[in-house]
């Protein structure tokens, strides 16, 4: 079935540092992939987008990737700050045109 | 605010009683969508509605009834739930068609099943 990985672990950076988070997907080929950042008691909140054709996006700190052939994307916050601690989703759409979920990394900003 | 509003924020609720969750959006999106988010678990689909209409229902169980009103309103019927159904439920909109299917997200409703 169709799927999308998170690592499970949180991830602990020191401020300053670029934090950098992994989704890997199996069995189907996503003509995009999604980031959303979701805090404690909110909704995610979409923060980017990046087409299969695309290697590389990027909005302020934040930089996707999309490697079609490691079946990856990795997700990038460069100068990290104790305000980037969240948990980051990632997504993409399935055969049905519905969107399917990682579990998410939890991202924590040490100052 | 994202445009999204779902009350209430937390509910607890016995086995035997019937509630329904709320969901307005404000973005003129034709599509809404009921998540269910339990700890350390992917989003779980468990309703799409889109121009008013139910198009995919992932095998929830009738305890949890969905009501699309209008393109902005959405609701979730609850009735003799279980412990298991303890979990954060969040309601999204999007704008279909749209290949990319970005969603907005209310802040969820907490709900505890006694």
């Amino acid at each position: 079935s169709q799927k999308i990985e998170q690592n499970s672990e949180a991830l602990n950076i020191q401020e300053g540092k670029t934090a950098t988070l992994t989704c890997n997907y199996t069995n189907y080929s996503p003509a995009y992939l999604q980031w959303y950042r979701q805090d404690p008691g909110r909704g995610p909140v979409f923060l980017l987008l990046i087409r299969e054709n695309e290697k590389e996006k990027r909005k302020e700190r934040l930089k996707v990737t999309f490697d079609t052939t490691l079946k990856q994307s990795l997700f990038h916050i460069t100068a990290s700050q104790p305000a980037d601690s969240a948990t980051y989703l990632c997504a993409s759409m399935d055969s049905n045109y519905q969107l399917i979920w990682g579990a998410g990394t939890k991202l924590i900003i040490k100052p | 605010e994202t445009g999204v509003t779902q009350t209430p924020r937390h509910l607890v609720m016995g086995m035997t009683n019937k509630k329904s969750l709320k969901c307005e959006q404000h973005l003129g999106h034709n599509a809404m969508y009921w998540y269910k988010q339990s700890a350390k678990k992917p989003l779980e689909l468990m309703f799409v509605y889109s121009l008013e209409e139910r198009v995919e229902n992932n095998s929830v169980p009738s305890r949890f009834s969905p009501e699309c009103p209008n393109s902005s309103h959405l609701f979730l019927h609850l009735h003799t739930l279980q412990p298991e159904d303890s979990a954060l439920y969040l309601c999204a909109s999007s704008q279909a068609p749209d290949r990319t299917n970005i969603q907005y997200f209310g802040a969820g409703t907490r709900l505890s099943v006694l």
